[in-house]
């Protein structure tokens, strides 16, 4: 069964303080690892796709990149507006396409 | 270029009641995935329908079901709510064809069940 572990539970940042989020997975035949952000109360906004590991993605103070047992979403110099849920998940693609999510990580960036 | 909407955004039933949630896919989608999020989970897979026929359905019982419309909108249908049915239930859309593995996703209906 596909499984995805994301770590810390929850971060604590001070605004400009940069730091990494982890997203471990065990999936059969990985298709995609996807991040999200999630303010509450509101649905997952996309972030990246990372198909293969070596890849990296970049954002804004965004960058997410990719092994073949984790990934990781790198952040710096966070704002305040930065707050909110990441959530990593993966899928396997084809007509099993379904997302796996971990139960993400609550990141707060103090001003 | 509309995103996924859903319809209602909150919602108040007691058990053993009946609900249906509405979901439009974003402008080109073909593909909707409907997920149940926990408060402090992350989504889980309920179903996903493609060309109005249910292809792969997650771990819930058969109180859930689901349509597809020739407009590739859908539906979510509960029935005989339980209070552990109260949820944010979430829609996202794919395209197909190139980007297809990515889901987009809607704003959510709260539902809670007294």
């Amino acid at each position: 069964e596909d499984q995805v572990t994301q770590s810390p539970e929850a971060l604590r940042l001070q605004e400009g303080e940069s730091s990494s989020l982890n997203c471990s997975y065990t999936v059969s035949g990985l298709r995609g690892l996807f991040w999200y952000r999630q303010d509450p109360g509101k649905g997952p906004e996309f972030l990246f796709t990372l198909y293969s590991a070596g890849e990296e993605k970049e954002k804004e103070r965004l960058k997410a990149t990719l092994t073949k047992k984790e990934s990781f979403l790198h952040i710096t110099a966070p704002k305040p507006e930065d707050s909110a849920t990441y959530l990593c998940a993966v899928s396997r693609g084809g007509a099993n396409s379904k997302l796996t999510f971990g139960k993400g990580i609550t990141l707060s960036v103090r001003p | 270029d509309a995103g996924v909407t859903q319809s209602p955004t909150h919602l108040i039933k007691t058990r053993g009641q009946q609900v249906t949630l509405r979901c439009s896919p974003k402008s080109g989608h073909d593909t909707v995935s409907w997920y149940q999020q926990a408060l402090g989970q992350g989504p889980q897979f309920i179903f996903q329908y493609y060309e109005e026929e249910e292809r792969q359905r997650g771990n819930f019982p058969d109180r859930f079901s689901g349509h597809q419309f020739p407009n590739y909108s859908s539906e979510l249908n509960v029935n005989a709510l339980l209070l552990g049915d109260s949820a944010l239930y979430l829609c996202a859309s794919s395209p197909r064809g190139r980007g297809a593995e990515t889901q987009y996703f809607g704003p959510g209906t709260r539902l809670l069940v007294l």
